[in-house]
């Protein structure tokens, strides 16, 4: 079947340090992928998206990695702030619809 | 240029009773999409509209479950006897095109049911 899941629930970083959150994928077919940060309590929110012709895009402190030969996906967030603290999800295009992941919680302590 | 609008915020309902979530597009978007998610998990598509469309209803249930959204006004999520088991957090994402572009999310509805 299809699906989207990430290796680590939680991750702890400190303040300052480099995040990196990974995130499987198994449909060889999707070519377009997003992450999302979600806040507690608000809406997810865009941080990046990447097309599958592409294996890396940079955006403002953040790059995402795509490696489509062992389907991985990953968010590298830069300098971590306690802002970056959320849950991130990662996110497949599939016809008309987002297939989320299950999420991957970042804490940043100082 | 306001974003996705939903409400209410927050929605307790007893069992047996009607729920309606409403989603107000951004501006210029033409295209909603409902997301359903559960404490500690992903969003799960539910529904994908067009006005006056439903375009893809696959990850609705099959009872108790509707979706419109009119020519005029919101798009609405109507959930009909509700059961403990709807308690969730509802999101709306609006796009100006078909699937190909990003989805911008609402702050959600978080449906109660005691």
């Amino acid at each position: 079947g299809e699906s989207v899941g990430l290796h680590l629930p939680t991750l702890s970083v400190q303040e300052g340090d480099n995040s990196i959150i990974n995130c499987a994928y198994s449909n060889s077919a999707s070519d377009y992928f997003i992450w999302y940060k979600q806040e507690s309590g608000k809406g997810p929110q865009f941080i990046i998206d990447i097309r599958s012709n592409m294996d890396k895009r940079q955006g403002q402190r953040v790059t995402v990695l795509l490696n489509k030969t062992v389907k991985h996906l990953s968010l590298q967030i830069a300098a971590t702030q306690p802002g970056d603290s959320a849950v991130y999800f990662c996110a497949e295009k599939k016809t008309d619809k987002l297939i989320f992941g299950t999420g991957t919680r970042l804490q940043v302590f100082p | 240029n306001a974003g996705v609008m939903q409400n209410p915020r927050h929605l307790v309902r007893r069992r047996g009773q009607e729920a309606r979530l409403r989603c107000s597009p951004m501006k210029g978007h033409s295209h909603v999409y409902w997301y359903r998610q559960l404490p500690e998990e992903g969003l799960k598509f539910m529904v994908y509209l067009q006005k006056e469309n439903i375009i893809d209803e696959s990850g609705m249930p099959k009872e108790r479950f509707s979706a419109e959204f009119p020519k005029e006004g919101p798009s609405i999520l109507r959930i009909q006897q509700v059961v403990r088991g709807d308690s969730a957090a509802y999101f709306c994402a609006s796009s100006p095109r078909d699937g190909t572009y990003e989805q911008y999310f609402g702050p959600g509805t978080r449906l109660t049911v005691t």
